[in-house]
């Protein structure tokens, strides 16, 4: 089956620090990977995606990597800012499905 | 152009009880999907609505139900509310189904508290 594990948290750093939150997942078949935001009180929105292996998505200066060898989809900024602070969710999207498979959320909270 | 828009924004209810939750879809999307996310959790997939069909389900008991109208917007009803049915209620709407993956857009959500 599908499924999706994404590192714990809550992950405090201060700002302009370097952020990696770990992704890895198990698929069926050929999934597309996806990280969505939710800041405070508002909906998910999406990140980054990348559709197939090797693949790097890109967005708000995040980056994460299609990594099939490894299941892996890691999400990294190199340098976090105080409105970074959200909740990061690693998801998966089956092709030819049509439904997301999402982790349980890793929060972020950046201090000054 | 107009985001996904859900109400009511929170919700009360007490056990054995019926509710319904609405959404309104981006316009000119004509997919919803509905997803539940409890406290600390990710979102889980309940179902989804394609041209008024449901078009895919989750691990939801029967309990949970939906309806799509000619404009795409779409109600999520539950029966007989438990108290592990508290959480936020998701819903998203995507130009298409299935396929090639189609994003979805997320609105703010329906946060739903059964006592």
């Amino acid at each position: 089956g599908n499924s999706v594990t994404q590192m714990e948290g809550p992950v405090t750093l201060s700002e302009e620090a370097f952020l990696t939150i770990n992704c890895t997942y198990t698929a069926t078949g050929y999934p597309s990977l996806f990280w969505y935001v939710q800041y405070p009180g508002e909906g998910l929105q999406l990140l980054l995606k990348a559709t197939k292996a090797d693949d790097k998505g890109s967005n708000k200066g995040f980056e994460a990597t299609y990594r099939k060898e490894t299941t892996s989809f890691h999400l990294e900024k190199g340098s976090v800012q105080v409105s970074d602070s959200a909740v990061y969710f690693c998801a998966l999207g089956e092709t030819g499905a049509n439904n997301l498979f999402f982790g349980t959320g890793t929060r972020l909270t950046v201090i000054p | 152009e107009t985001g996904v828009t859900q109400s009511p924004t929170h919700l009360i209810k007490t056990r054995g009880q019926q509710v319904t939750l609405r959404c309104s879809s981006q316009s000119g999307h004509n997919t919803v999907s509905w997803y539940q996310q409890a406290l600390g959790q990710g979102p889980q997939f309940i179902f989804q609505y394609y041209r008024e069909e449901e078009n895919g389900r989750g691990n939801f008991p029967p309990r949970f139900s939906g309806l799509q109208f000619p404009n795409y917007s779409s109600e999520l009803n539950v029966n007989a509310l438990e108290l592990d049915d508290s959480a936020l209620y998701l819903c998203a709407s995507s130009l298409g189904a299935g396929g090639t993956y189609n994003e979805q857009f997320f609105g703010p959500g329906t946060r739903l508290t059964v006592l």
